[in-house]
């Protein structure tokens, strides 16, 4: 089945960019978007943002200046930068595959597989 | 924006029981709400989408309802493994959501 895999650097210095990588197995990437979700320590879930297919994405509109997501199809690796970053984006990052359904003439999203994340601690 | 809120934050209960969270959303978001359940140093688990549909896999005692802005978890008769963070998602706009989360235990 298919299995997501963060990775990336445990510790970013203040101010710097925060660069993740999510690679995916037992699947392709292409057909499916890819979300980024995060959780602060002890607090709850924080949806990032998303990229379809295209390429093209979606931002919470909190962290949208700084997140940029993309889509590497041939190493089927997704992928989460967010710059400028302080010690407020210190958080388990997490990856997750967004599924479209549609029922009834609606069309549901919903994140079905999700990688174990990992954490980032942003401290000089 | 879409706010989502939950209740309670918390609550404890005993195997067997039959436990009820709610969910709110402002302003009405249809059916597009989904429920995640989460247990400590782990990733989040789907278990419903479009407020009511069961994930393939799920234990038929969980079970979602509700539309517009008020939605209910239920879990007929916990069990042990159901101890957990139970988290609700608005899928309505183009970004999504999460109440704050329910924590259940013992």
């Amino acid at each position: 089945q298919v299995q997501l895999q963060e990775s990336g650097p445990g510790l970013v210095k203040p101010s710097e960019t925060l660069s993740l990588t999510c690679t995916v197995s037992g699947g392709s990437i292409t057909g499916y978007d890819w979300s980024w979700i995060r959780q602060p320590p002890g607090k709850g879930l924080e949806w990032i943002g998303y990229v379809f297919p295209s390429g093209h994405t979606n931002y919470s509109p909190s962290l949208k200046s700084r997140v940029t997501i993309s889509l590497d199809t041939s190493k089927n690796q997704v992928s989460l930068k967010l710059n400028s970053v302080t010690a407020a984006d210190t958080a388990v990052y997490y990856c997750a595959r967004q599924v479209e359904q549609q029922l009834e003439q609606k069309h549901y999203y919903y994140m079905d597989v999700w990688g174990k994340g990992t954490t980032v601690t942003v401290s000089s | 924006d879409i706010q989502m809120t939950q209740s309670p934050s918390s609550l404890s209960a005993s195997v067997g029981d039959r436990v009820t969270i709610t969910c709110r959303a402002s302003p009405s978001i249809s059916t597009y709400l989904n429920w995640y359940q989460q247990k400590p140093g782990n990733a989040p688990k789907l278990l419903i989408f479009a407020a009511s549909i069961l994930q393939s896999g799920v234990p038929s005692r969980f079970s979602g309802s509700g539309s517009g802005t008020d939605f209910t978890l239920t879990i007929s008769s916990l069990q042990p493994e159901d101890f957990a963070t139970y988290y609700c998602q608005q899928s309505y706009s183009t970004w999504g959501t999460f109440g704050p989360g329910t924590k259940v235990d013992i």
